[in-house]
């Protein structure tokens, strides 16, 4: 199975700020990695997918990066509805389809 | 509107089955490939099972093979999963999720439905 590592586990940053999270593949998964944020007691939504391609409906400051093993999820002037986990996911190998740890983003 | 709505969960006993089922509106369900992906209390997502359009194909996660079946019913719109053999380590909330076929990644997930095993 692919393994997906996100870096960081949690992170604290403010209104405004921008963040960077890190998703690294265990072998090359192409651009077939997409990134999700999940709020407490919600379902997760998909906010870019092929790697760098924005989810219709979702935010500019949102953007993704990356290709072959390493990946990274940047959101810029970070807003109050922003706090949340985020995972990423990959679908080279479609079974199983495999998802990082995830990593969440706390209010400083 | 795409909406997913899961019932079906509940409380079981461990060894004990149940049977998870989805209905899907909103869009052409015969069109889309299906997937059921999981979630342990505080803990992060677990991709459990595919489904083809044409039910040509299912896919099953190690943790729930030989125990989980996936079907769904185009005519009916709806997705199920019917659960055996049920442990403790399988409580957790499930989700009924579309799949988009060119990239994989999962654009439509149900508000998710909890299963607790437990005694």
């Amino acid at each position: 199975d692919i393994q997906m590592t996100q870096s960081p586990s949690s992170l604290s940053a403010s209104v405004g700020d921008t963040v960077t999270i890190t998703c690294r593949a265990s072998q090359s998964i192409d651009t077939y990695l997409h990134w999700y944020q999940q709020k407490p007691g919600k379902a997760p939504k998909l906010l870019i997918y092929g790697a760098s391609s924005l989810q219709s409906g979702v935010p500019s400051r949102f953007s993704g990066s990356g290709s072959g093993t390493a990946f990274t999820l940047s959101i810029s002037s970070l807003q109050p509805e922003d706090f949340a986990t985020y995972y990423c996911q990959q679908s080279f190998s479609m079974t199983p389809t495999t998802f990082g740890q995830g990593t969440k983003l706390e209010l400083k | 509107e795409v909406q997913l709505v899961e019932s079906g969960g509940g409380l079981v006993q461990p060894g004990g089955s149940l049977r998870l089922s989805c209905a899907a509106s909103g869009f052409t369900f015969s069109s889309y490939t299906m997937n059921w992906v999981r979630q342990a209390p505080g803990k992060g997502l677990e991709w459990i099972s595919f489904i083809s359009s044409s039910s040509s194909a299912m896919y099953y996660a190690d943790s729930v093979k030989g125990r989980f079946t996936i079907s769904r019913d185009n005519a009916q719109n709806s997705l199920s999963l019917q659960m055996n053999s049920l442990r403790a380590e399988d409580t957790a909330v499930y989700y009924c999720v579309r799949r988009i076929a060119a990239s994989g990644a999962f654009d439509y997930w149900g508000q998710g439905t909890l299963v607790t095993v437990s005694s």
